[in-house]
């Protein structure tokens, strides 16, 4: 049974640019969820998707958007990078209706020059 | 959600028990308490999750005080391998972001 993957796992992009971040949630799962960590701090959350639609969202700007497609996949697109964008983003998928665990993946560590 | 407060470090000897506290005085009724373990640059891995009662799974026992403003992680028989940073998080479950906070450092040394 897979997990949950990312893609890619690292990538280094200048300010300004843009980024397109994706997540595969476990077999089974409705509900992913993006979160961002810094160096030496705990995630921080940036939104949850189910059924396509955006349902809840943490203090970050529209920089930050999300797509989830119908096989619950997920992409997280940031625009306009800033220096402060460096960090590991996590994606974490989970059931709806289920007891409320979210399993991770292993991140896409990026670095923006 | 609730926020919580854990001791930013800890030290275990290798085969003892760790016991790792939570604070959660503001915890309300309905919320649970999860915790959860990232070992250095991976994501994090759910360890276990109770509401009131006690909970014991094959990694870790959950302790919950009556009043359930407080909760120990028990990892009864530490190895190296145990290193990591511990979360401690209290949260309604379903619809609901989590509050990372900063963790405990647990450092089992040999």
């Amino acid at each position: 049974d897979a997990g949950v993957t990312q893609s890619p796992t690292h990538l280094i992009k200048t300010r300004g640019q843009q980024v397109t971040l994706r997540c595969s949630p476990k077999s089974g799962h409705d509900t992913v969820s993006w979160y961002q960590q810094a160096l030496g701090q705990g995630p921080q959350f940036i939104f949850q998707y189910y059924e396509e639609e955006e349902r809840q969202r943490g203090n970050f700007p529209d920089r930050f958007s999300g797509h989830q497609f119908p096989n619950y996949s997920s992409e997280l697109n940031v625009n306009a990078l800033l220096l402060g964008d460096s960090a590991l983003y996590l994606c974490a998928s989970s059931l709806r209706y289920g007891t409320g665990e979210l399993f991770f993946g292993e991140g896409s560590r990026l670095t923006v020059l | 959600d609730a926020k919580t407060t854990q001791p930013p470090s800890m030290d275990c000897a290798e085969g003892r028990a760790a016991n790792l506290p939570c604070n959660h005085s503001t915890i309300s009724g309905n919320e649970y308490v999860y915790w959860y373990r990232q070992i250095h640059s991976q994501g994090p891995q759910y360890i276990i999750h109770g509401l009131k009662n006690n909970e014991t799974n094959e990694m870790a026992s959950l302790i919950i005080t009556e009043d359930r403003k407080s909760s120990t992680l028990i990892l009864p028989h530490a190895t190296l391998r145990d290193t990591a940073v511990y979360y401690c998080i209290v949260s309604l479950g379903n619809f609901n972001k989590f509050y990372f906070g900063s963790g405990t450092k647990l450092n089992v040394k040999p």
